[in-house]
């Protein structure tokens, strides 16, 4: 079963922030956050990943709070081609813990 | 460009026709896994293989095969579709080791059993 809570649908407009949060109040010690990101029905795309400390690299950014009960997913500037369903996943750091357990995720919509 | 490559992309196909979706990943990965996506089910993992000749059942595996004779590839294997595999299909791969590591998508392959 899936860690993650998530709004199931989120609206933004172009050229604003969209914030997407995430709940993960179970989350361990050795377990990370990780985003995805599905567009239509093609593979998901890998975003984001961050274990404690806050996370920026060119597609967005991760802030987790400091009881690593939740996060946010920030993509700074989003356009029409961010609209897409995203997914909060939490994943064991285990060597060999290869697998993703995905939720519903949120639907976000970037609207003109 | 590092490519994880599914085919075919579209296939309509009878019930208990044999067939197999091929998947190819160009970046030397060790695992490689296959996941379905249905309406209000999500994904859910079918097979993984963490590395040659190293195969195991994933959440759904029940009328799927899968073989990993070689690094790069990963078939999935249908001996005999019913209508409940029809889906749409996504091969996975990544570096093994620390978790931390990416897991890259296929394109993804409709199937539709009739």
């Amino acid at each position: 079963d899936a860690k993650t809570t998530q709004p199931p649908s989120m609206d933004c407009a172009e050229g604003r922030a969209a914030n997407l949060p995430c709940n993960h109040s179970t989350i361990s010690g050795n377990e990370y956050v990780y985003w995805y990101r599905q567009i239509h029905s093609q593979g998901p795309q890998y975003i984001i990943h961050g274990l404690k400390n806050n996370e920026t690299n060119e597609m967005a950014s991760l802030i987790i709070t400091e009881d690593r009960k939740s996060s946010t997913l920030i993509l700074p500037h989003a356009t029409l081609r961010d609209t897409a369903v995203y997914y909060c996943i939490v994943r064991p750091i285990l060597q060999g813990a290869q697998k993703l357990v995905f939720g519903q995720g949120t639907r976000l919509t970037i609207n003109p | 460009e590092a490519q994880v490559t599914q085919n075919p992309r579209y296939l309509i196909t009878v019930t208990g026709k044999k067939l197999t979706v091929t998947c190819s990943q160009n970046m030397n990965h060790e695992y490689m896994s296959w996941y379905r996506q249905d309406p209000g089910l999500g994904l859910r993992q079918i097979y993984y293989s963490m590395n040659v000749e190293v195969t195991d059942k994933g959440d759904v595996p029940e009328g799927y095969k899968v073989s990993r004779k070689e690094k790069r590839n990963f078939p999935l294997i249908l001996e005999s579709p019913s209508p409940n595999q029809t889906s749409l299909y996504f091969c996975a791969s990544s570096w093994t080791g620390s978790s931390g590591n990416t897991i890259y998508f296929g394109e993804g392959s409709w199937l539709t059993v009739v």
